[in-house]
């Protein structure tokens, strides 16, 4: 019940296209949902990040998309660029928190020149 | 301004041994949380401190342990390690820890356990 499930596993995509990667989770005491980005090398990195009470954020390239209903959210890149090659995770939290992630276990993507 | 930094950033022990991470926040976060990549995989939660108490924990055995300083700067140990203790451990840092609060968490670039 505490599991966020992620895909795909690996994604490529042309450069100035979406890249488009989905999560869903069984828990409805979730009430934060962010989006974590790595490099190699580094730590996760927060992308962004939505709660339920909204059912879209949108930060740049970068949108959120919530379904609470269905109980999935997915992050879309538009105009994917090869810098956005990185792996990355969904991830969700309970009490408004950012305290205890449970995380998705990765989308790896490569975007091509 | 310095990140989270964690020390060291490989080490390599044989089963049964005992290890010793360290972690530093950044200036000003007072809480700490400790999560485990294995490879291939996200971080999965193992602890959490706020002001040097544990605020949660993860579903870890007992032979994880881990504690914070006065000033913030934190450690996790392992007890008689096993070949699947193997993994990057992640230390972040937040601003705010108590549940409510909303407050970014920032990653230090990891500790690279091998277990041989």
């Amino acid at each position: 019940q505490q599991q966020v499930k992620q895909s795909p596993q690996s994604l490529i995509v042309q450069k100035g296209g979406i890249s488009i990667i989905n999560c869903a989770y069984e828990n409805t005491a979730f009430d934060y949902f962010p989006w974590y980005q790595q490099f190699p090398g580094k730590g996760p990195a927060l992308l962004i990040a939505i709660r339920p009470d909204v059912s879209e954020k949108k930060e740049g390239r970068f949108t959120i998309s919530f379904n609470k209903s269905a109980k999935q959210f997915s992050l879309h890149i538009m105009d994917s660029q090869p810098g956005d090659s990185a792996t990355y995770f969904c991830a969700a939290s309970m009490d408004g928190s950012a305290r205890q992630l449970t995380f998705g276990s990765g989308t790896q993507l490569t975007v091509l020149p | 301004d310095a990140g989270v930094t964690q020390s060291p950033t490989h080490l390599i022990k044989t089963r049964g041994q005992h290890v010793t991470l360290r972690c530093s926040p950044i200036s000003g976060h007072k809480s700490v949380s400790w999560y485990q990549q294995v490879l291939g995989q996200g971080p999965q939660f193992i602890f959490q401190y706020y002001e040097k108490e544990e605020r949660g924990r993860g579903n870890f055995p007992d032979r994880f342990s881990a504690r914070q300083f006065p000033n913030y700067s934190s450690e996790l140990n392992v007890n008689a390690l096993l070949l699947g203790d193997s993994a990057l451990y992640l230390c972040a840092s937040s601003s705010r820890g108590l549940a409510g609060s909303t407050g970014e968490l920032f990653f230090g670039e990891g500790s690279r356990l091998t277990v041989l």
